[in-house]
């Protein structure tokens, strides 16, 4: 079974700082569907980037890139220029593109906190 | 364009009681699962189904049922409700194929006394 690992339960940043958010996965599969999700206090689960196995080009998402390291198995996200609004809990998760109707495997969240 | 419909998003239940929490949703996804999440523990698979007709367990699968008659619905039923029932419940969706990841519900705090 696949599991996903986040170290860092919690993490801080100044306003207009870059942060990166770290996440490991274990897997033994080589096709594959990688995610980090945000929330808010609001509650709501929201889809911030999402990165293909099989693309070695890294995801970007406006202010949210990710570096991924195929062969290490490792996932990280950086927030570039942090603002406020971006305070929340960021989840890293697993899907697995071999498997039609594969669940996603989530990791225990990191807690980011935004310093004006 | 609703996507993901859930309710209620808060309920306290007593110790025994039972309830249904209810989704929705309106993409025609196929897949629809349903997650608690704890604290320190992120979010853990109960139940999740394929299509109208399957319903497999996940991970966390006892004291809850659920069951599958329409694409669109996927409601989730507490049989006896336990203290360690309590948690954020959140109901998602997607295709079949999962390049998009999930689509999910504002979620529910159940608080069981």
């Amino acid at each position: 079974a696949q599991t996903v690992t986040q170290s860092q339960p919690e993490m801080s940043v100044q306003e207009a700082e870059t942060v990166t958010l770290s996440c490991t996965y274990d897997t033994s599969e080589s096709d594959y569907y990688l995610f980090w999700y945000k929330q808010p206090p609001s509650r709501q689960m929201i889809l911030v980037i999402r990165q293909e196995a099989y693309k070695q080009q890294n995801a970007t998402e406006s202010r949210f890139s990710v570096n991924f390291q195929k062969a290490a198995k490792s996932f990280s996200l950086k927030i570039s220029d942090s603002q406020l609004g971006d305070a929340a809990m960021y989840f890293c998760a697993y899907r697995s593109a071999e498997t039609s109707g594969s669940r996603l495997t989530f990791g225990e969240g990191t807690q980011l906190t935004v310093n004006p | 364009n609703a996507g993901v419909t859930q309710t209620p998003k808060f309920q306290v239940l007593k110790t025994g009681q039972s309830m249904t929490l209810q989704c929705a949703q309106d993409m025609n996804h196929e897949y629809m699962s349903w997650y608690r999440q704890d604290p320190g523990m992120g979010l853990r698979l109960i139940h999740y189904s394929v299509g109208a007709g399957i319903t497999d367990q996940g991970e966390v699968p006892n004291g809850y049922n659920v069951s599958r008659s329409t694409t669109e619905d996927f409601p989730l039923r507490l049989l006896s409700a336990a203290p360690s029932q309590t948690s954020v419940y959140f109901c998602a969706s997607s295709y079949i194929i999962g390049r998009n990841g999930y689509t999910f519900g504002s979620g529910t705090r159940l608080t069981v006394v």
